[in-house]
């Protein structure tokens, strides 16, 4: 079935540092998303992407569909402690339309 | 208020015993959804419900049940819990039409 994989699994950055961390497939999606997940909560949703080569912007997070399609890309720029967090990929699978989500970046910013 | 509560948020239970999950929405969508997380694995499906008569199985059913009492409630049960049904339990909605899902709080249960 299609997979979404996230890379890095983890990061451990300082305060300030730019992020950058990205999800592929070897399958297309037609719609990207990108959520956060704070300790101890559920995902938010930061970021919905729904055509090819699009790049959108949410504060200092910028996120781009790959012109491929089977690739999305999220930015953090001048990352700050509460940075910290679990960031997920998912797409909708072109077989059942359930959500597919990556296994996510841990993100750690050291003050 | 949230969108999407759920209830309760942390609950510790022992082997054997029948417990609830509750979910409720004030998003009006359709849609909703079961997930449990564990560390390392993300998020997988337990069930779903695209509107108050459809229940359908996600990937990992076993072991669970669910309830779509109305539009805006869906709970999940264990009928007798197991101590690897220890996790996070989130819940989530959905318009139809859209892909975007919307996640509550989530509940942490640890089954001893």
């Amino acid at each position: 079935g299609q997979q979404l994989n996230q890379s890095p699994q983890s990061m451990f950055i300082q305060e300030g540092e730019d992020v950058s961390m990205n999800c592929t497939s070897s399958s297309i999606f037609n719609t990207w998303l990108w959520y956060k997940q704070d300790p101890g909560e559920g995902p938010v949703l930061l970021i919905a992407l729904y055509k090819a080569g699009e790049l959108t912007s949410n504060g200092r997070l910028t996120a781009q569909f790959g012109i491929t399609r089977k690739d999305s890309f999220l930015n953090i720029s001048a990352s700050i402690p509460s940075d910290v967090g679990i960031y997920f990929c998912a797409g909708p699978s072109s077989n059942t339309g359930k959500l597919i989500f990556g296994q996510g970046t841990t993100l750690q910013v050291k003050p | 208020d949230a969108d999407v509560t759920q209830t309760p948020r942390n609950r510790i239970t022992k082997t054997g015993k029948r417990i609830m999950l509750e979910c409720s929405q004030t998003k009006g969508h359709d849609r909703m959804y079961w997930y449990r997380q564990d560390p390392g694995l993300g998020l997988r499906l337990i069930y779903y419900s695209f509107d108050v008569k459809d229940i359908n199985k996600g990937e990992i059913s076993d072991g669970y049940s669910v309830s779509r009492q109305a539009q805006a409630k869906f709970s999940l049960s264990l009928e007798s819990a197991i101590p690897n049904q220890t996790a996070l339990y989130f819940c989530a909605t959905q318009a139809g039409g859209f892909n975007e899902q919307f996640f509550g709080p989530g509940t942490r249960l640890t089954v001893l």
